[in-house]
């Protein structure tokens, strides 16, 4: 079974730009959790989708948001892209929502400039 | 006020010397502990799901165990391939469920 895949890899934008990062599920997985990991910060929750809805979010300004399709693909968008947000983007699915049993991505590498 | 702390933030072992790494929470009404690992360039890993104190459960070199206040993660003889980080998570009622996760405790096992 394919697992968790994120698009893309790494990125670079300036300052003030806007990003959208991609993850396609595992196969039959309907929940879909994004975090951001830094070194200061650690692994924190973004938003979970499930179901196309957004079902839980975390402690992030509205720049972030996110969306899920009705193949359970997510996007994550984050606008005005500030300095701080270099991070690695993390995506998790998994099969029910608030489920801890969770599959990650490899991450996109996010560097604002 | 961190729900989540992991110690030692780093461990150095040899090969086959066995130790344990803490997660200490202080969540009330605790829905489920979990344990997962983490290699450089690479997601996290699930390994373990622990629901109440006194549970134990083993993969492999790895032992998880949970009391009332902490869990345990037990390595057992480890070879160079256990080096990884290893993140303890939580989840909070208060906060839908959402996992709660640790800094890590990164572990390097040299042969």
């Amino acid at each position: 079974k394919a697992g968790v895949t994120q698009t893309p890899r790494y990125l670079i934008k300036t300052r003030g730009q806007q990003v959208t990062l991609s993850c396609s599920p595992i196969s039959g997985h309907r929940s879909v959790s994004w975090y951001q990991q830094t070194p200061g910060q650690g692994l924190q929750f973004l938003f979970e989708y499930f179901s196309e809805t957004q079902r839980n979010k975390g402690n992030f300004p509205g720049r972030f948001s996110g969306r899920q399709f009705s193949n359970s693909r997510s996007e994550m968008n984050v606008s005005t892209l500030e300095l701080g947000d270099s991070a690695l983007y993390l995506c998790a699915s998994s099969l029910s929502s608030g489920s801890g049993e969770q599959y990650f991505g490899p991450g996109t590498r996010l560097t604002v400039t | 006020e961190d729900q989540v702390t992991q110690s030692p933030e780093a461990l150095r072992l040899q090969e086959g010397e066995s130790s344990s790494l803490n997660c200490s929470y202080t969540v009330s009404g605790l829905r489920g502990l979990f344990w997962y690992r983490q290699d450089p360039g690479k997601g996290p890993e699930f390994l373990f799901t622990l629901y109440s104190a006194g549970e134990e459960k083993e993969k492999e070199r790895l032992k998880a165990t949970l009391t009332k206040k902490e869990s345990f993660l037990h390595i057992t003889a480890p070879k160079p391939e256990d080096s990884a980080t290893y993140l303890c998570a939580v989840q909070p009622p208060d906060s839908g469920y959402a996992l709660n996760f640790g800094k890590g405790t990164s572990l390097l096992v040299t042969p």
